[in-house]
């Protein structure tokens, strides 16, 4: 099945530097994926659309000069986390539609970023 | 904005058991699908049921949708240890798959 990745899975970084996290379609292509932050015992809140070729879209509250994307390639998606502070760590994952038919979205393990 | 909204559950049930969980929303919806994730991992889909299905089965797991009280429920028959996770539903509003997720279910199946 397909298969989606992200990298680091885990991070820790000082207050005030910035931190960038992968996410790959391994055996497929995804034009647009999607960028979500879960903080410890909630749910997965959106935070924006990676298009690739594009400029991301973002959810109403996220600061795009914050949480910068770049969707370089049909199999790569990047979020940097700019300036972190510790109410920035949380676990962030990422998805990809699988383009099926089914509407099937494949997600990535996920990072979680603690900022000290 | 949040869509799904599962009722605040927190099951604990006895391996063998079934368990139940439900899901509601606020607005008209595409799809509704629902998630498991395991603690401190990504997510894992479950099933995807459409706007226009009321029931989907798909091996120990049952759904339901009832667009005219724009809920959900999830069963899970049997139970296994390793059902232990929480789950989500999801709602896919926009036809584009942004997914607004629910708050989740913890579920604990005892060996």
């Amino acid at each position: 099945g397909a298969v989606v990745s992200q990298h680091p899975s885990r991070v820790i970084c000082k207050s005030g530097t910035s931190v960038k996290i992968e996410c790959r379609s391994l055996d497929f292509q995804a034009t647009t994926m999607f960028w979500y932050r879960q903080f410890p015992k909630q749910s997965l809140m959106l935070m924006a659309t990676s298009n690739e070729g594009s400029k991301a879209t973002y959810e109403q509250g996220v600061e795009k000069d914050k949480f910068l994307i770049n969707h370089a390639s049909l199999t790569l998606s990047t979020l940097t986390v700019t300036s972190a502070h510790p109410e920035d760590s949380s676990f962030y994952i990422c998805s990809a539609p699988s383009g099926r038919a089914s509407d099937e979205q494949f997600f990535g393990p996920g990072t979680r970023l603690t900022v000290l | 904005s949040q869509q799904g909204e599962e009722d605040p559950q927190a099951l604990s049930i006895q391996e063998g058991e079934n368990a139940t969980m439900n899901c509601s929303y606020k607005t008209s919806i595409n799809n509704l699908q629902w998630y498991r994730q395991n603690s401190g991992r990504g997510l894992v889909h479950l099933i995807l049921i459409r706007s226009n299905e009321r029931e989907k089965h798909s091996g120990r797991l049952r759904v339901t949708l009832d667009t005219s009280k724009k809920s959900s429920s999830l069963l899970i028959t049997a139970s296994r240890a390793a059902d232990t996770a929480s789950y989500f539903c999801a709602t896919d509003v926009g036809g584009n798959n942004r997914l607004a997720f629910g708050k989740g279910n913890q579920v604990v199946v005892i060996p």
